[in-house]
């Protein structure tokens, strides 16, 4: 069993659409909380992180972390064309090395 | 001016063949980072130096080895390449060692034939 699963998608929304991306994972020791948006042909940026539970709104993009499910979501309000990318959620429990799902490839339709 | 730039951007050799990808940071971080992406986008890491000295090194074939002649750049070398070796490698480097400050180069798509 992976350490991080994620659903690949592919997933298509219409714009202005609320998108929830999620992952789960079997490693309880995991305390960081990570998504990077990956665009095609591009490295990954982190788009936001929490440390161990709670949610944290950044903008459009709101985190959420269930640690009794073992559960992460990425809620994406009011999206946009520039946001089509593929999502990568990752966890760490130590800080210095993550373990990264499959991503998840999102399109957003004008 | 670009961050983190890897190169080549792509490479496509045959089995048996030796490579290198090099990687070059002008961020003045401390470590760096060598990811593998396979073709379903799962991402893994590899290698991790930190002033020069490796601190992570996954479960990689010997293969493959890491080089980093100074804090700004971190080689990798691939001998006698396979198949299954075809993926994007991502360099990365992050100011201290937490990867969550990372930044990413744009990857080196790598086909063996």
């Amino acid at each position: 069993q992976k350490e991080v699963e994620q659903d690949p998608g592919p997933l298509s929304v219409p714009e202005g659409a609320i998108v929830s991306l999620n992952c789960t994972y079997s490693n309880s020791a995991f305390q960081y909380f990570m998504w990077y948006r990956q665009y095609s042909r591009k490295g990954p940026e982190l788009l936001m992180y929490t440390y161990s539970s709670g949610n944290k709104e950044d903008g459009r993009f709101t985190a959420q972390v269930d640690k009794s499910s073992k559960y992460i979501s990425l809620f994406i309000r009011d999206s946009q064309p520039s946001d089509s990318a593929t999502y990568l959620c990752a966890m760490s429990h130590t800080g210095n090395q993550f373990y990264f799902g499959t991503g998840t490839s999102l399109t957003v339709i004008p | 001016d670009t961050a983190v730039s890897q190169t080549p951007k792509y490479l496509v050799t045959q089995m048996g063949n030796d490579k290198s990808i090099k990687c070059e940071q002008n961020l003045g971080h401390d470590t760096m980072y060598w990811y593998k992406q396979d073709s379903k986008k799962f991402l893994k890491i590899m290698f991790s130096y930190n002033n020069k000295e490796l601190i992570i090194n996954e479960t990689v074939p010997n293969r493959f080895s890491p080089k980093s002649p100074d804090k700004a750049h971190l080689n990798l070398h691939i001998n006698s390449l396979e198949l299954g070796d075809s993926a994007v490698y991502f360099c990365a480097s992050s100011r201290t060692r937490n990867p969550l400050e990372q930044y990413f180069g744009p990857g080196t798509r790598l086909t063996v034939t």
